[in-house]
């Protein structure tokens, strides 16, 4: 199956300030397909990008998604308080689907 | 608008089984496929069986072959996930999400999750 390695595990960071994570998957993600979703305490996971790039209906343009092959990233270019959340991102082009193991982030 | 709403967990002893449900609305059931997914108390993400649209074709994690059966009630638009020969390690929230196709895809929206406790 292919393992997804997300870092940095915490990103601290406030308000107004760019994010940039990473997704590296351990061998290439079949068409590009790799998710990201947002999960904000006691709810359930949201979707932002699917397709590596594409934004999820609904979902602001801060939000963008980047990559191909092996690299991935999301980036969130100027965060807002609602922002602050755990993200996983998910390749679905092979089978088992899997998550990467999360990565925070909190308000420094 | 589409919901999906999870039914059915508990608390149940290790060995014992126990029937999640899934109902759906808002879209055309009988043309996605579904998805369960899992999360254990303070951890990640973990993908945990697909079915088709067509009910054809059923996948699952290594973690939970030949325990867990995913299916599907078009007639009910409902989704279920029998669970057999629970163990503690599969405490978890599950959640039932709606794929982007109708042989799975990505997940979106997810329902509010059940929570599934297995103890002694």
């Amino acid at each position: 199956e292919i393992v997804l390695t997300q870092s940095p595990g915490t990103l601290s960071l406030s308000p107004g300030e760019r994010a940039t994570l990473s997704c590296r998957a351990s061998q290439s993600v079949r068409n590009n397909y790799l998710a990201w979703y947002q999960q904000k305490p006691g709810q359930a996971p949201r979707l932002l990008i699917y397709a590596a790039s594409s934004r999820a209906t609904g979902i602001p343009d801060r939000f963008s998604g980047s990559g191909s092959g092996t690299d991935f990233s999301l980036t969130i270019s100027r965060l807002e308080p609602e922002d602050f959340a755990v993200y996983y991102c998910q390749q679905y082009g092979d089978s088992p689907a899997t998550f990467g193991h999360g990565t925070k982030v909190e308000i420094k | 608008q589409v919901q999906l709403v999870e039914s059915g967990g508990g608390v149940v002893q290790p060995g014992r089984s126990l029937r999640l449900s899934c109902a759906a609305s808002g879209f055309t059931f009988s043309y996605y496929g579904m998805h369960w997914v899992r999360q254990a108390p303070g951890k990640g993400l973990e993908w945990v069986a697909l079915i088709w649209s067509d009910g054809t074709s059923k996948f699952y994690a290594d973690s939970v072959k030949g325990r867990f059966t995913i299916s599907r009630d078009d007639s009910k638009n409902t989704l279920h996930l029998q669970m057999d020969s629970l163990r503690p390690e599969d405490t978890a929230v599950y959640y039932c999400t709606k794929g982007d196709s109708p042989r799975g895809g990505y997940s979106t929206p997810w329902g509010q999750g059940t929570q599934v406790t297995v103890s002694s």
